[in-house]
């Protein structure tokens, strides 16, 4: 079956512009998170949504960073004004059912943003 | 917050021989422990995960090992072969919460 799918895979803005990465869940998962991935570095929470409601957005690193899944499905994560700073991979998952206590995240393939 | 730190950094064995990789976390809140490995340009996929009610899990060649008293658990690969070379990453996280705290990942190369 289909997976999880980012789009795009590869980013690049001069600093300054606004992007907008869009994750694909696998149908029907209840959860899905985003993280952020520097180079060399584990994958680090940014925020996680139960259908349409952002649960937790503590990890955010600033008001530039922007999360919303209106529908319960497709989610958008979106960076104004970018620095060098968020040049990293942005990766998307999904889980199935929080409530079941099952935990297991799927992972997309990231979106590489560089900023130049 | 939860802080999880991971051991060795980067890992070298030679084919056949065994691989463990460390960690160590600060949450006693947490309870459940999943073990990804993540290939050059790929997504991280789950190979193992063990809940906190079970000491140990095996897979086949794959086996994680939970001290809850020590806070620290560990993977084992044996019989290591050449497609086992990847990064690897160990997480924690609440079951109440979800959300994964990872360790900074492993580079294990399995020479042929």
């Amino acid at each position: 079956g289909a997976g999880v799918s980012q789009s795009p895979r590869y980013k690049v803005a001069k600093r300054g512009q606004d992007v907008a990465l869009r994750c694909d869940p696998i149908s029907g998962h209840v959860s899905l998170f985003w993280y952020q991935q520097a180079l060399g570095q584990g994958p680090e929470f940014l925020t996680y949504f139960q259908n349409e409601a952002q649960l937790d957005k503590s990890g955010l690193p600033s008001d530039r960073f922007f999360a919303e899944r209106p529908e319960g499905s497709v989610s958008t994560l979106k960076i104004q004004r970018t620095q060098q700073e968020d040049s990293a991979v942005y990766l998307c998952a999904s889980s199935l059912e929080r409530l079941a206590g099952y935990n297991e995240q799927f992972f997309g393939p990231g979106t590489r943003l560089t900023v130049l | 917050g939860e802080n999880v730190e991971q051991h060795p950094s980067t890992l070298s064995v030679q084919e056949g021989d065994s691989a463990v990789i460390k960690c160590t976390y600060s949450d006693s809140a947490s309870n459940y422990f999943p073990w990804y490995k993540q290939e050059l340009g790929k997504r991280p996929q789950l190979i193992i995960d063990i809940r906190s009610n079970v000491g140990e899990k095996k897979d086949q060649r794959i086996a994680v090992t939970l001290n809850k008293t020590a806070k620290h658990f560990s993977l084992h690969i044996t019989e290591t072969q050449p497609e086992d070379s990847a990064v690897y990453f160990c997480a924690a996280s609440e079951d109440n919460f979800n959300k994964f705290y990872f360790g900074s990942g492993t580079k294990l190369n399995v020479k042929p």
